[in-house]
């Protein structure tokens, strides 16, 4: 049973580029989360997303940042023309429906802008 | 709102020694759940525990314990006998009940040392 699977584990970017970040849930799971953590900093929440629908992207900066969970395959968080400042650790988690005993985070997906 | 807070920000102790990590939370939810998660240099994220708020007991495993203090919104961890590979930032979070409060939040971290 697979564990919550995040690619590429490094993504390089030069500014302007875009860049996609993919997170594949732990089977069985329905609801996915992505959090972004930059440079010695704690985590923080983006975005809660359940299958073709966004719950709650109250942490999405307005601009250049989506987030999609399609019916089927991977959750994609796609930033636009990227700047320095989106470098930093992504990473996602997933939940079953129902009863909420916890998520299960990925390894992260380290993107660089350069 | 919610908000962790953890005001060690780095901590250094010698091997073997124990260490105890502060976190102090805030929350309106009446139910909700804390946790603790490691993040060594590799980078990934170690889930340690998850508690419910309802579940004041203290709880053990191994060389780590945990304190949940409802009176004083605290939850610490204790390492005892502390190791090298016990060296990572460990982070706290805290997750409300509600509907539409899955998110977790998490406090700051602390970069734990551990001398050899």
């Amino acid at each position: 049973n697979a564990g919550v699977m995040q690619n590429p584990r490094h993504l390089v970017r030069r500014r302007g580029q875009e860049a996609r970040l993919r997170c594949s849930p732990m089977k069985g799971h329905s609801h996915v989360y992505w959090y972004r953590q930059l440079p010695e900093e704690g985590l923080k929440f983006m975005v809660y997303l359940q299958k073709e629908n966004i719950i709650d992207e109250s942490g999405m900066p307005k601009e250049r940042f989506s987030a999609e969970f399609p019916k089927e395959g991977p959750s994609i968080l796609r930033i636009q023309q990227v700047v320095r400042g989106d470098s930093a650790a992504y990473f996602c988690a997933s939940s079953p429906q129902g009863e909420w005993h916890g998520y299960t985070f990925g390894s992260g997906t380290r993107l660089t802008v350069v | 709102a919610q908000k962790v807070t953890q005001a060690q920000t780095e901590i250094s102790v010698v091997e073997k020694e124990d260490v105890t990590l502060d976190c102090v939370y805030e929350t309106r939810d009446t139910t909700y759940y804390l946790f603790w998660y490691k993040q060594p240099p590799s980078g990934e994220l170690v889930f340690l525990i998850r508690r419910n708020s309802f579940d004041e007991q203290n709880e053990i495993s191994g060389r780590y314990s945990w304190n949940f203090q409802k009176s004083t919104s605290s939850f610490n961890f204790t390492i005892t006998a502390s190791q090298v590979v016990d060296s990572a930032v460990y982070f706290c979070a805290l997750r409300g009940s509600n509907f539409g409060n899955e998110k977790l939040t998490f406090g700051t971290g602390t970069r734990l040392t551990i001398i050899p």
